[in-house]
């Protein structure tokens, strides 16, 4: 597969734990948010999205946390798996921007056995 | 329902030559946007278009270019081929634009390679 990028900064995890993603981003108008998955070799994968008039939102095994205090967004993935180990992506949509996203540089997530 | 799906998954081309690259949506998705992905430079906005209307553009110099069909089927061409326009480009497709946002879903990509 190809390099998603070089230089990423890696969040390596033992299986079962709980893994926690940071992002920060730019814009304060800012109103729609996204985390993706990307594993090598194929595009980003949705995972979980949040608006700006939430703070907490659920799915299964993920949860996304925003603070537009401080710009920023976590993602939180329990009891994580091998099939975890991916680069994530934050993205941000600013308002009125239609569908125009702006990402993160991302983060490589490593799960050991 | 389908994903959203490009071909070709890769190309090579030589320097100078021009490249056509095409998006199929997600089946009822309107809106269609362009990525481009590096190593150095991360996922970077081409454009967007929505009812066969580009409603957004990135930073990108006018050799990139792109059109929508009737259809939402979506293209995007590339003249004058440089060696920094190797990269993997990406399609996401979404059913909506403006200001009620949805979810935009990427599909596999088509790996550019210019020599």
């Amino acid at each position: 597969g190809e390099s998603v990028g070089l230089h990423l900064p890696t969040l390596s995890v033992q299986e079962g734990d709980n893994s926690i993603i940071n992002c920060a981003y730019s814009n304060s108008a800012s109103d729609y948010f996204i985390w993706y998955k990307q594993e090598s070799g194929k595009g980003p994968q949705f995972i979980i999205d949040i608006r700006s008039n939430m703070d907490k939102r659920q799915g299964q095994r993920v949860t996304v946390l925003l603070n537009k205090t401080v710009k920023h967004l976590s993602l939180q993935i329990a009891a994580t798996q091998p099939g975890d180990s991916a680069v994530y992506f934050c993205a941000e949509n600013i308002s009125g921007g239609y569908n125009k996203l702006i990402f993160g540089a991302g983060t490589r997530l490593a799960v050991h056995p | 329902k389908a994903g959203v799906t490009q071909t070709p998954r890769y190309l090579i081309k030589t320097r100078g030559q021009q490249v056509t690259l095409s998006c199929s949506p997600i089946s009822g998705h309107r809106s269609v946007s362009w990525y481009q992905q590096t190593p150095g430079q991360g996922l970077q906005f081409l454009f967007e278009y929505f009812s066969e209307t580009q409603r957004n553009k990135g930073n990108f110099p006018g050799r990139f270019s792109g059109r929508q069909f009737s259809n939402s089927r979506s293209e995007m061409n590339v003249s004058t081929l440089e060696l920094g326009d190797s990269a993997l480009y990406l399609c996401a497709s979404s059913e909506t634009s403006g200001s009620t946002l949805g979810s935009q879903y990427f599909g596999p990509g088509t790996r550019l390679t210019v020599t």
